[in-house]
């Protein structure tokens, strides 16, 4: 059974800091491209960051780029996200996903995801 | 940007079809996939390449695609499947691998 369970989350003050954890179980890790979606309180999906299976390829969305660095360590099935320089608007509940395909192949969705952790930012 | 379109809310009465809608400009040259939320759970993906189904995922659930348009259709809806329903894909540009549309939220009546 496919699990993805994240970690990390919680309160910090604007312009702080956190890393976001998942940790995955049930599949080939290392066979497969992971993602971080986000969903601010009562607002839609918000795709954040895609990482390849090697780490080769890493993509982030214009809101995030610069400050947030993802990276995922295959030996420990293991998916992260660094967040530095967090303001009001990051706060949202984080979701690591798994994809299907490759990102930029034509064929790139999301199987399973985990339950998500609630980052908030405020002073 | 590139920005995928859904209407915000739709109703319909059990066991009538749904019908969502999705509108994107390179909807004809990428593929849309599907995801069902429902309130404090994490979304499961429901359609794939414009129309394929999950296993697991009822054959009340359909896709299709026309043009710069994809819609999900769900027949004989049940009380169940009252959620919000967000349509995914990517842009054409190979620059922004995932897009997510607003999400359209399903009330059954």
């Amino acid at each position: 059974e496919v699990q993805l369970v994240e970690s990390g989350g919680g309160l910090v003050k604007p312009g702080g800091s956190l890393r976001l954890s998942c940790a995955a179980s049930g599949f080939t890790f290392s066979s497969y491209s992971m993602n971080w979606v986000r969903q601010a309180p009562g607002k839609g999906l918000e795709w954040v960051s895609s990482i390849s299976s090697s780490s080769s390829y890493i993509y982030y969305a214009d809101s995030v780029k610069g400050r947030f660095t993802i990276s995922r360590d295959n030996a420990k099935n293991s998916l992260y996200l660094q967040m530095n320089s967090l303001r009001a608007e990051d706060t949202a509940v984080y979701y690591c996903a798994k994809g299907v395909g490759a990102p930029i192949s034509g064929i790139y969705y999301f199987d399973y995801w985990g339950q998500g952790t609630l980052v908030t930012v405020s002073s | 940007s590139y920005e995928l379109t859904q209407p915000p809310s739709v109703s319909v009465s059990p066991g009538q079809t749904a019908r969502i809608t999705c509108s994107g400009d390179a909807l004809p040259k990428q593929y849309a996939y599907w995801y069902q939320q429902k309130p404090g759970q994490a979304p499961v993906l429901v359609i794939y390449k414009d129309s394929e189904r999950p296993s697991g995922i009822p054959e009340r659930f359909s896709g299709s695609s026309s043009g710069t348009t994809v819609t999900l259709t769900i027949s004989g809806v049940q009380a169940e499947d009252e959620a919000d329903y967000y349509c995914q894909s990517a842009d054409s540009s190979g620059t922004l691998p995932v897009v997510f549309g607003g999400g359209t939220k399903l009330t059954v009546l």
